[in-house]
């Protein structure tokens, strides 16, 4: 069956830059998503990768994909305090018909 | 474009109510998606809705049901309530259909049953 998987905790100095990491185990996911939830909130999107694309550049935010090793990575650049919180991987075993399957969450901590 | 809204944003219950949950999609989004989130197990898909029908499921008992009615508006009820459904319930709403779809999550209704 779909499981993703994180770690669960990751902690950086303020300016630094944060990777946190993903494995997936379903081969026919289209689309991987990286959503991001503050304290007492639902999900934000942060961004998607497509499974034909190694890497995605969204400003800040990097994502890496590795389709051979299932594995995918998020890369926040100069890490703000603002962006402490939890970060859900999601994949998307078939692109229609199929429900997310999610991660446990990254909960990245940025100290000052 | 107003985004997902639930309501209400926090409930308090007792242990044998029963509670209904209800989200608003985006506007145009005909797909709902329920679910559940505590410490312990993280998010667990409950069940989607499009076109008023449902289409998946997740593992829960039949205490949880739901509906969708013709404006996309949806509605979860959970009866006999215990104290483990004590969660976050998130709802989100996506655009079915080939491609990419990305679902837009709700602020969530947080439930607390004593």
């Amino acid at each position: 069956g779909e499981d993703v998987e994180q770690s669960l905790f990751l902690s950086v100095r303020e300016g630094d830059s944060s990777v946190i990491n993903c494995t997936y185990t379903d081969s026919s996911s289209t689309y991987l998503y990286w959503y991001k939830q503050e304290p007492g909130a639902g999900l934000q999107l942060l961004t998607y990768i497509f499974s034909n694309m190694d890497m995605k550049q969204d400003q800040r935010l990097t994502v890496l994909l590795n389709k051979k090793d299932k594995h995918l990575s998020l890369r926040i650049a100069d890490t703000q305090t603002g962006d402490s919180a939890i970060y859900f991987c999601a994949e998307t075993p078939d692109n229609y018909g199929q429900n997310f399957v999610f991660g446990p969450g990254t909960r990245l901590s940025v100290l000052p | 474009k107003a985004g997902v809204t639930q309501t209400p944003r926090y409930l308090i219950k007792t242990r044998g109510q029963q509670v209904t949950l209800s989200c608003s999609p985006i506007s145009g989004h005909r797909s709902v998606s329920w679910y559940q989130q505590t410490p312990g197990q993280g998010l667990q898909f409950l069940f989607e809705y499009f076109s008023e029908t449902q289409r998946n499921k997740g593992n829960f008992p039949g205490r949880f049901s739901g509906r969708q009615f013709s404006n996309s508006r949806s509605e979860m009820n959970v009866s006999t309530l215990e104290l483990g459904d004590s969660a976050l319930y998130l709802c989100a709403s996506s655009v079915l259909g080939r491609g990419r779809r990305t679902q837009y999550f709700g602020p969530g209704t947080r439930l607390t049953v004593l």
